[in-house]
């Protein structure tokens, strides 16, 4: 499986603030895709970042709220705008396995409290 | 219809025990099912997946068993030892085509085994 790096791990911030959680992964990816966990909960799909491309959102999350940059084939970030306490999740970032075996691999999350 | 539901929501095993976790799914079209492990800090593993046609899989002491006609998955954990405390998270997907990596999740068991 790839190793995938997120930054930063965690971070404490200031409501009305916006943070941008990067994601690095080790071997080139055709698709990234971003998950949150909120407090407690199981994980939600927010979008998938796809390399040249807009990233497509699921529903109920926006690009406003969340933007997401997609560079290059091994990299992405996903931003966290104007956050408010609800906004106090984990962040992941996952990727495919190689072979369309359907397997998803996630990076260890970046876990932001929103004071 | 994209709805998976698992219970428990919360195990106690004795050391040498069987856990089992339960997931059951509405939508047919799912064609991947996946277990995650998740350590509290840490992402989300892939512990063991399988697919509708088959009724079994098995790794080490852990074992998916397969109902499609029920639609309904498990999760067993023979001989339980304390280091598989963590949240077990079901899961299942298309894993075709545009939902590629599109998982969709359980609640989350806590599993709590003593020793």
């Amino acid at each position: 499986s790839a190793v995938i790096s997120q930054k930063p791990s965690r971070d404490i911030c200031q409501r009305g603030t916006s943070l941008t959680i990067q994601c690095q992964v080790d071997s080139q990816v055709t698709m990234m895709f971003w998950y949150r966990q909120q407090p407690g909960q199981s994980l939600t799909l927010i979008a998938t970042a796809n390399q040249g491309s807009e990233a497509t959102y699921e529903s109920g999350f926006v690009i406003d709220k969340f933007p997401i940059s997609r560079p290059n084939l091994t990299f992405s970030t996903l931003t966290v705008s104007n956050m408010s306490p609800e906004d106090s999740s984990i962040y992941l970032c996952s990727v495919p396995g190689t072979g369309n075996t359907g397997e998803l691999f996630f990076g260890e999350g970046s876990r932001l409290t929103v004071l | 219809q994209q709805q998976v539901k698992q219970s428990p929501q919360s195990l106690i095993v004795q050391k040498g025990g069987i856990s089992i976790i339960n997931c059951a799914y509405e939508n047919t079209a799912f064609d991947y099912f996946p277990w995650y492990q998740q350590f509290p800090g840490k992402g989300p593993a892939l512990l063991i997946a399988i697919r509708p046609d088959v009724s079994e899989k098995k790794e080490g002491r852990f074992t998916i068993s397969f109902n499609k006609s029920a639609k309904q998955f498990s999760l067993h954990i023979m001989d339980s030892q304390p280091g598989d405390s963590a949240t077990y998270f079901c899961a299942a997907s298309m894993a075709g085509g545009t939902s590629y990596g599109k998982l969709t999740f359980g609640q989350g068991t806590i599993l709590t085994v003593h020793p």
